[in-house]
């Protein structure tokens, strides 16, 4: 079966440590995005890479990093300088064509203590 | 930014009612799109209306789309205990694919 794989489900992590957070998808598809949602709130855009070996900053990319070696992959790095790191992160995919829905996959939930 | 945003924030129905949610965006856009959310999980595709389109019918869906207004409205006919979830809207600025949610209705439909 297609889809997206976000793991792991749940991440623990100690205040000042980087952590990454894996995506994966066999779709085929060529835009891949990173979303955070924080409780009771929408999903607001960190980063999006249309194409291999680019990639752009959404609204809130301060404090994270991507990188996108692979069609397949779009890990993303939550690193210290992210003041606030708890919450859930969510992965998505779509084809490089106009009108084409994401695709999601069923998000980590990072707790920074 | 925020491109969309719901209203209500939150509502509550009893099973067979109509549940209508609402959604205002800012710029002009090519598609726009509906999300369904169950806690804890991810986003599911429900429905995406063109800029030149005016209404969509999808099962027990409908959405309709006024781009004079920058508005949508997504319908969902008698309503199920199932349907309990929050639903969001998604919009593309025109000429990119940086799709930008609204901060979603939370539906509960009580058995």
């Amino acid at each position: 079966d297609g889809g997206i794989t976000q793991s792991p489900k749940y991440l623990f992590r100690k205040e000042g440590q980087n952590v990454t957070l894996s995506c994966e998808q066999n779709l085929n598809h060529d835009a891949m995005y990173w979303y955070r949602q924080d409780p009771g709130q929408g999903l607001r855009l960190i980063y999006y890479s249309q194409i291999v070996n680019d990639f752009q900053k959404g609204d809130i990319a301060e404090g994270y990093s991507v990188s996108r070696e692979k069609k397949e992959s779009f890990p993303l790095t939550v690193t210290s300088a992210q003041k606030n790191p708890t919450a859930f992160y969510l992965c998505a995919s779509s084809t490089e064509q106009g009108n084409s829905p994401l695709h999601f996959g069923n998000g980590t939930r990072l707790t920074v203590t | 930014s925020q491109q969309g945003e719901e209203d209500p924030q939150a509502l509550s129905i009893q099973e067979g009612e109509n549940a209508t949610m609402n959604c205002s965006y800012k710029t002009s856009i090519n598609n726009l799109q509906w999300y369904r959310q169950n806690s804890g999980r991810g986003l599911v595709h429900l429905i995406l209306i063109r800029s030149n389109e005016r209404e969509k019918h999808s099962g027990r869906l409908r959405v309709t789309l006024d781009t004079s207004k920058k508005s949508s409205s997504l319908l969902i006919t008698a309503s199920r205990a199932a349907d309990t979830a929050s639903y969001f809207c998604a919009t593309d600025a025109s000429g990119t694919y940086k799709y930008i949610f609204g901060t979603g209705t939370r539906l509960k439909v009580l058995a």
